[in-house]
């Protein structure tokens, strides 16, 4: 039981780049989050899924575009990438029956 | 939408005392506030949680009081242990249904000198 993980743990783009983030989670939790957290900020969410083929836009969306294709994985997309996307991106995933979110190690962006 | 206050940004205190961090939260609706703990470079992780319809939850050394009224709620940590330090950040969202995502804090930074 892995839990939620994410890849890639780290990575470096250029303005302009396009890139995508994979959240994958084994615990058949039915909603998944996309949150960023930047120095001094906290997190805050991005999109949000409540299952299979549904989203919705969180705090921060802009720039940003999410897929849920199956229940387990939950893609965040950046087209165009800018230096203000430079962050930590955390995933996260619950039950729908419960509140605790379990959340995956991070992935560290780099846009140059 | 919800905003969560988080006060103070940076706690530093000895050794085997006590740790207190505060919370307020704007939504009247919000009526679950978790507590995280992050260390450097890594997840945050749950510590403690509480619902509105709970004045007060223990868990060891770990305390969360909430004052629903006055929109508030706090983290206490007794006995303070060099492990404890790290960052701790409190969230607020509205559940029952709902798949909100959280509203966290800016976070604590909480140090402990031995």
């Amino acid at each position: 039981n892995a839990g939620v993980t994410q890849t890639p743990k780290f990575r470096v783009l250029k303005t302009g780049q396009s890139m995508t983030l994979l959240c994958a989670q084994d615990m058949n939790h039915e909603y998944m989050y996309w949150y960023r957290q930047d120095p001094g900020m906290g997190l805050r969410l991005i999109h949000y899924s409540v299952g299979e083929g549904t989203t919705a836009k969180g705090e921060v969306p802009d720039g940003y575009n999410v897929s849920r294709l199956k229940k387990q994985n939950f893609l965040l997309g950046l087209e165009s990438a800018a230096p203000s996307q430079t962050s930590v991106y955390f995933c996260a995933s619950r039950r729908s029956a419960e509140e605790t979110q379990y959340f995956g190690p991070g992935t560290r962006l780099l846009v140059l | 939408g919800e905003n969560v206050e988080q006060h103070p940004s940076t706690l530093s205190v000895q050794e085997g005392d006590s740790a207190v961090i505060k919370c307020t939260y704007s939504d009247s609706a919000s009526n679950y506030f978790p507590w995280y703990k992050q260390e450097l470079g890594k997840r945050p992780q749950l510590i403690i949680d509480i619902r509105s319809n709970v004045g007060e939850k223990k868990d060891q050394r770990i305390a969360v009081t909430l004052n629903k009224t006055a929109k508030h709620f706090s983290l206490h940590i007794t006995e303070t242990q060099p492990e404890d330090s790290a960052v701790y950040f409190c969230a607020a969202s509205t559940t029952g249904g709902g798949a909100d995502g959280l509203t966290f804090g800016k976070g604590t930074h909480l140090i402990i000198q031995p």
